[in-house]
């Protein structure tokens, strides 16, 4: 199973809005809707963004959301602030054999 | 507040077993699905594998061979083995809990425990 494809990069100015992209397969991101996302900072462990596509966790901003077509998952994040400079991943249920797999990874600076 | 802390050595030698523990806090460890995650220095995350609070397991195929989680419900405790490592074994080990009860996503997390493989 490999992993998911993610754009190695996107930045944005304070305010702006930029898009991650999560390309799968219709064995994994196309074919269930447990899609979830993590944002990472240096030397951190992963935080929980959205789950199931498009849920927010209880203390995640609204500025963050989530939504997939097809087998491509997407992560936007509204009105970026400078503590959204991280590293997101995606990470998609792949059916009962392989179960999970995550996306390759993407870093997110703040201009 | 759920707080999950991993515990172990932080060296193994290549041949032998690199064993973990995750102390689970703030809340019981029954009805949740316990999952073990690393990443290799500069990469990206890999899923190991989960058990459920009865036992059950899964494991991720690539590791399944070498890998058993298991779960200690009397200590609030699960733990992994990995036998048999190498160098491309060398990571930061997180232990994780399900968000939900049958959650497929993994809403908290261990602070990571950075195992090198050497000699």
């Amino acid at each position: 199973q490999s992993a998911l494809t993610q754009p190695r990069s996107v930045s944005g100015s304070p305010g702006q809005s930029v898009t991650i992209s999560c390309t799968g397969t219709s064995s994994d991101v196309g074919g269930y809707n447990y899609v979830s996302w993590y944002q990472q900072h240096p030397g951190k462990a992963p935080k929980l963004m959205i789950y199931d596509v498009s849920k927010r966790p209880s203390g995640v901003p609204d500025r963050f959301s989530g939504s997939k077509s097809g087998d491509t998952a997407s992560l936007t994040i509204s009105g970026l602030q400078a503590e959204d400079e991280a590293d997101y991943y995606c990470c998609s249920y792949a059916g009962s054999y392989t179960f999970y797999v995550f996306g390759t990874g993407t870093e997110v600076t703040v201009l | 507040q759920v707080q999950l802390q991993e515990s172990g050595p932080g060296l193994v030698k290549p041949s032998e077993t690199l064993s973990l523990t995750c102390s689970v806090s703030g809340g019981s460890i029954n009805n949740y699905y316990w999952s073990w995650i690393r990443q290799p220095p500069g990469k990206g995350l890999e899923w190991i594998g989960f058990i459920f609070y009865s036992g059950t397991t899964n494991y991720n195929p690539s590791l399944k061979s070498r890998v058993t989680i298991s779960i200690d419900t009397s200590k609030n405790q699960f733990s992994l083995k990995l036998n048999s490592v190498t160098a491309a074994d060398t990571a930061v080990y997180y232990c994780a809990r399900s968000y939900i009860v049958a959650s497929s996503s993994w809403g908290y997390w261990g602070q990571g425990t950075l195992v090198t493989v050497s000699s």
